[in-house]
């Protein structure tokens, strides 16, 4: 059974600083790799997909990397601010279940003071 | 383009009643998802449809029923509520590009639902 790990459940730096969250998944037979925002009360925001065939995609301030054989990713933001406090969600898509159905990390917390 | 939308927003209902939540996509995706999202447990699929007329059991499909009658509406009923059911639930459809499957999945603002 695919379980989809984030570390660490939450994360308090100051504004400027670059950091990396991680999300670790059990079964490398994914088809892609998508990072979510939730702000409080709210719903999710699509970030960045990874394709299974790909190694990163970068948005902005936002860099993911992928690497299947380890069964990783990271996400990395530069120079953060304080609008970027929120929760960050990984979901991965397993290559065999049909109708691409997500399998969510329980999220990073993450609060950039200023 | 709205998106995908819910309604309601919010909802409090007694145990035992029933109601329905409404997801609407206007981006012509095939594929659309109600999960629902509790603290400490994540979010978790509970049923999911790969086209009009079609729907499928997700993690935690007890308790509630779906239907897909046009592509753009996906229905998630509860039958008799339990406050089990008390949770926030987020609608959300893909899309299929064409030549390859991306599976991205655009979600929806989220329906609070409250079971006293």
């Amino acid at each position: 059974k695919q379980e989809v790990t984030q570390i660490p459940a939450a994360l308090s730096v100051p504004e400027g600083e670059n950091l990396v969250l991680n999300c670790s998944f059990t079964d490398s037979a994914i088809y892609n790799l998508q990072w979510f925002r939730q702000d409080p009360g709210k719903g999710l925001t699509s970030l960045l997909l990874i394709q299974s065939s790909q190694r990163e995609q970068t948005s902005g301030r936002l860099n993911a990397s992928l690497d299947k054989s380890s069964g990783r990713s990271t996400l990395y933001i530069a120079a953060s601010q304080p609008g970027d406090s929120a929760t960050y969600l990984c979901a991965v898509t397993l290559i065999y279940n049909q109708g691409g159905k997500l399998i969510f990390g329980q999220g990073t917390e993450l609060s950039v003071k200023p | 383009n709205a998106g995908v939308t819910q309604t309601p927003k919010f909802r409090v209902l007694k145990t035992g009643q029933s109601m329905t939540l409404l997801c609407a996509q206007d981006m012509n995706h095939e594929y659309m998802y109600w999960y629902r999202q509790d603290p400490g447990m994540g979010l978790r699929l509970i049923h999911y449809s790969v086209g009009e007329g079609t729907t499928a059991k997700g993690e935690v499909p007890d308790g509630y029923n779906v239907s897909r009658l046009k592509k753009q509406n996906f229905l998630l009923g509860l039958e008799s509520a339990a406050p089990s059911q008390t949770s926030v639930y987020f609608c959300a459809s893909s899309y299929i590009t064409s030549g390859e499957t991306s599976y991205e999945q655009y979600f929806g603002p989220g329906t609070r639902l409250t079971v006293t």
